[in-house]
């Protein structure tokens, strides 16, 4: 069955630090991938998304994601995390098959002060 | 432009008891897809309705069961409700129905079952 690994169940870093986030995926068609955030206490909101074209693309507030097919691979980057990003991280796949998202288990990242 | 809104927030039933839960989309929008959050699971896709049909089903039971009306507001049911079924149930909507459509996420509806 196609799912979705997150690597990381809870990721702690300190304000200024660089933020990745791995997620990949196991099917072999075409895919449209998203990042989604949860903040405490907020709706999910779309961080990114990809489809086709230039791998690395930039979604809101200085995140962007790289898509690496060879490695099934669309990971989340931030340069410099501010306490602020605390919040829960979603990848998410769509196979082309209407709103159908496939989810994975989620990454909590919590930045310190 | 007003969120996805889903009511009622909070929800305790009990065992075999049934449940119906409402969601009205984004003004505009006419695709609604359910999807269950758990701390074991994690999000995991219900169903998906367009133009008041159902388009898409995930793994659930049939116990879950959903319809969307002629102007995109969607219910979702839950019948024989099981310890199990205790979950925050959200609801996305999306102005077209599509895999590159982006979803809109509303608050959820947390359902306990005692």
């Amino acid at each position: 069955a196609q799912s979705v690994s997150q690597h990381n169940h809870h990721v702690i870093l300190s304000e200024a630090a660089s933020l990745e986030l791995g997620c990949n995926y196991s099917y072999g068609g075409t895919v449209n991938l998203f990042w989604y955030v949860q903040y405490p206490g907020q709706h999910l909101q779309l961080l990114l998304k990809y489809f086709s074209g230039d791998p690395l693309v930039k979604g809101i507030k200085g995140f962007e994601a790289e898509f690496i097919k060879s490695k099934f691979s669309f990971n989340l980057r931030k340069p410099s995390v501010q306490w602020s990003d605390t919040a829960e991280y979603f990848c998410a796949v769509n196979l082309n098959q209407g709103g159908k998202l496939i989810f994975g288990q989620g990454t909590e990242l919590s930045v310190k002060p | 432009k007003a969120g996805v809104t889903q009511t009622p927030r909070y929800l305790i039933k009990t065992r075999g008891q049934q449940v119906t839960l409402s969601c009205s989309p984004i003004s505009g929008h006419r695709s609604v897809s359910w999807y269950q959050q758990t701390p074991g699971q994690g999000l995991q896709f219900l169903f998906e309705y367009f133009s008041e049909t159902q388009r898409n089903k995930g793994n659930f039971p049939g116990r879950f069961s959903g319809r969307q009306f002629s102007n995109s507001r969607s219910e979702m049911n839950v019948s024989t409700l099981e310890l199990g079924d205790s979950a925050l149930y959200l609801c996305a909507s999306s102005l077209a129905r599509g895999s590159q459509e982006t979803q809109y996420f509303g608050p959820g509806t947390r359902l306990l079952v005692l």
